[in-house]
């Protein structure tokens, strides 16, 4: 079975500063693929990034960018110059496929950027 | 970005009554849909996968006639809450993943309250 840890349950941050988010996942799958997940106090799931297992290079979106470490099954989110607006709940989560329903949703991290 | 859209919103009922949610997919098919239950300051926990056409797949633990699932069309899901009480109190949110595409996209959410 396909798990996925997030040993962060909460972390805080100062506006402009950078933060680390952890995740660590356990699969055997060759071909999967890795997300992260925001979730503000409106509660409602945003996409922030996500990585494919085959490709070596590390996704970045914006502010937003990811280490994929795959021997080591490690996946960690950066945030880069925290805003208000990061404050949520983060959520690392895997899937096995393209069209498998297989995702795996970790416990998350609550981050809350402070002024 | 593909739209997942859910409604009710928040939903009070008495004990006993029985609550339908729905979970539509605006701009893509869907052939399948899931449906998941958030507790308070926890993750997402998966209830059912919904596929069109045919019955759901439950995970285990999940009672199959409480929690009843339609998926008549390839862009609408319904979760029924059946003979609600308030141990069914709970924030449940759908999700649909389109065609090759390995992103979930989520609904905003039903915050249910079973007096």
């Amino acid at each position: 079975a396909q798990t996925v840890t997030q040993s962060q349950p909460e972390m805080s941050v100062q506006e402009a500063e950078t933060v680390t988010l952890s995740c660590t996942y356990d699969t055997s799958e060759n071909n999967y693929y890795l997300f992260w997940y925001k979730q503000p106090p409106s509660r409602q799931m945003i996409l922030v990034i996500r990585q494919e297992a085959y490709k070596q290079q590390n996704a970045t979106e914006n502010r937003f960018s990811v280490n994929f470490q795959k021997a080591a099954k490690s996946f960690s989110l950066k945030i880069s110059d925290s805003q208000l607006g990061d404050t949520a709940m983060y959520f690392c989560a895997s899937k096995y496929d393209n069209y498998g329903q297989n995702f795996v949703f970790g416990p998350g991290t609550r981050l809350s950027v402070l002024p | 970005g593909a739209v997942v859209s859910q409604h009710p919103s928040w939903v009070i009922c008495k004990s006993g009554t029985s609550v339908k949610i729905e979970c539509r997919s605006l701009d893509f098919q869907a052939t399948t849909m899931f449906w998941y239950r958030q507790f308070p300051k926890q993750s997402l926990m998966l209830m059912a996968t919904s596929n069109e056409g045919s019955k759901a797949t439950y995970e285990q633990g999940v009672e199959k006639d409480k929690f009843l699932i339609n998926h008549a069309s390839l862009t609408l899901s319904t979760l029924t809450v059946t003979s609600a009480h308030p141990e069914d109190s709970s924030f449940y949110i759908c999700s649909a993943t389109p065609v090759a595409n390995e992103k979930l996209f989520f609904g905003s959410g039903t915050q249910l309250s079973v007096l």
